[in-house]
């Protein structure tokens, strides 16, 4: 079985301070991981993935995510967060062998960037 | 780009009402999925669908059933609603020839059932 966790609920920030939303999970196979981004009353919104290989993947809206398989993390990182990042983050995972190709998601993790 | 639109943004229904949600996408993906997303929980996979007609259960499809008669729209029935289905639903879709595809959102429908 696949699985995601987020461990934190919320990430504070001030604007122009590095960011990082933590990721980690667990899968049978290889993995395919995903990050989204949801605004307050919108859908999900991709930001990136990782499918295979550079473990350094970059994304929209400045983002990057690192893939380490030793950890098994995916964390998501932007070098200076601006205000307008503050949202609610999902990271997913699907794992190869799993024949419908389902994602399972975390329980998300609130961004606050303050100025 | 991608388009996945969903019929209402906002529903109120009553306990034992029937409720249809909707969900269009016009980049002829084969996968749509229904999702429901609470706090502290994340987001939830109800059903699925690979192919007209064709349907599979996700992880929660209690109290729910679905239908998709075309391609391009999936849609998801609350038999008899009740106020612990009262959530936000979102529903995806991608193409399902290769499993590293992206799904693509909906902008979600927050039910609340009195």
């Amino acid at each position: 079985a696949q699985s995601v966790a987020q461990p934190e609920d919320q990430v504070n920030v001030a604007e122009g301070n590095p960011l990082t939303v933590k990721c980690t999970y667990s899968v049978s196979g290889n993995p395919y991981l995903f990050w989204y981004v949801q605004y307050p009353n919108r859908g999900l919104q991709f930001l990136l993935k990782y499918i295979t290989g550079d473990n350094l993947v970059k994304g929209s809206y400045g983002f990057e995510a690192e893939f380490n398989k030793s950890q098994t993390s995916f964390h998501l990182k932007k070098p200076s967060a601006l205000v307008s990042d503050s949202a609610l983050y999902f990271c997913a995972v699907r794992d190869e062998t799993d024949s419908w190709g389902k994602l399972q998601f975390g329980a998300g993790t609130q961004v606050v960037v303050t100025p | 780009d991608v388009k996945v639109t969903q019929s209402s943004r906002y529903l109120v229904k009553r306990t034992g009402e029937k409720v249809f949600l909707e969900c269009v996408q016009d980049m002829d993906h084969e996968n749509m999925f229904w999702y429901r997303q609470d706090p502290g929980l994340g987001l939830r996979l109800i059903y699925f669908s690979y192919d007209v007609k064709m349907k599979e259960k996700g992880d929660i499809p209690e109290g729910y059933s679905v239908s998709r008669e075309k391609k391009e729209r999936f849609s998801l029935i609350l038999e008899s609603a009740s106020t612990n289905q009262t959530s936000m639903y979102l529903c995806a879709s991608s193409l399902l020839a290769r499993k590293q595809e992206t799904q693509y959102f909906g902008p979600g429908t927050r039910l609340l059932v009195l």
